[in-house]
């Protein structure tokens, strides 16, 4: 089955660039959509963005201008730049895959990585 | 944006029902998905597309999806539900996901 495991720094400085990388394993990251959802510490669910193996994108619009996620088939992962960063944008980030019915527009969540706290701080 | 709303918290004596609501406008247009998150873990799906379960989650996991809310009900609810809950629904209209507030269910 699939697996999801996030990586990355767990510590980033105020005005810079959060960088994380999802590996995908137990299956190909060809043909399935992929997101980026974040959770503050004590808080809900917030959804960043999605990318789809080909490379299309779409970005939550409160956090577009500063969101970038990418593809790299050849090792099975995405990954997610977040620049300018604030003490509130420290909080546990998932990465999970996409799930729909062809010819509908429903989609959901299933299955998530554990999840990497990242803590924006000086 | 489209926004979703859950009541703050649910409380619920063992082998009773807890029914978890998710407001939204007209949401009985749109599909409904549901996710439990335990302590420190990531959250898993338990309902989806309204009421479809997926394999390995127990029948007493239910959904429901009409007019201007969607409920989750738990039957016979056990220690082990013990919860924060999530309802979940793709916008399409921005082609975004939206997440509810989340509600915690404790079980007395």
């Amino acid at each position: 089955q699939v697996q999801l495991q996030e990586s990355g720094p767990g510590l980033v400085k105020p005005s810079e660039t959060l960088s994380l990388t999802c590996t995908v394993s137990g299956g190909s990251i060809s043909s399935y959509y992929w997101s980026w959802i974040r959770q503050p510490p004590g808080k809900g669910l917030e959804w960043i963005g999605y990318i789809y193996y080909s490379g299309s994108t779409n970005y939550n619009p409160s956090l577009k201008s500063r969101v970038t996620i990418s593809v790299d088939t050849s090792k099975n992962q995405f990954s997610l730049k977040l620049s300018s960063v604030t003490a509130a944008d420290t909080a546990v980030y998932y990465c999970a895959r996409i799930r729909t019915i062809v010819g509908a527009t429903s989609r959901w969540f299933d299955p998530w990585g554990q999840g990497t706290l990242v803590t924006v701080s000086s | 944006s489209y926004v979703l709303t859950q009541p703050p918290s649910v409380s619920v004596a063992p082998g009773q029902t807890a029914r978890i609501t998710c407001g939204g406008n007209n949401i009985g247009s749109k599909s409904v998905h549901w996710y439990q998150q335990k302590p420190g873990q990531a959250p898993v799906l338990v309902v989806y597309d309204d009421s479809d379960r997926p394999s390995g989650i127990p029948e007493r996991f239910s959904g429901s999806n009409s007019g201007n809310t969607a409920t989750l009900t738990i039957s016979r609810v056990e220690a082990g539900d013990e919860a924060d809950y999530y309802c979940q629904v793709w916008d399409s209209s921005s082609d975004q996901g939206v997440f509810g507030t989340g509600t915690k269910v404790t079980v007395l």
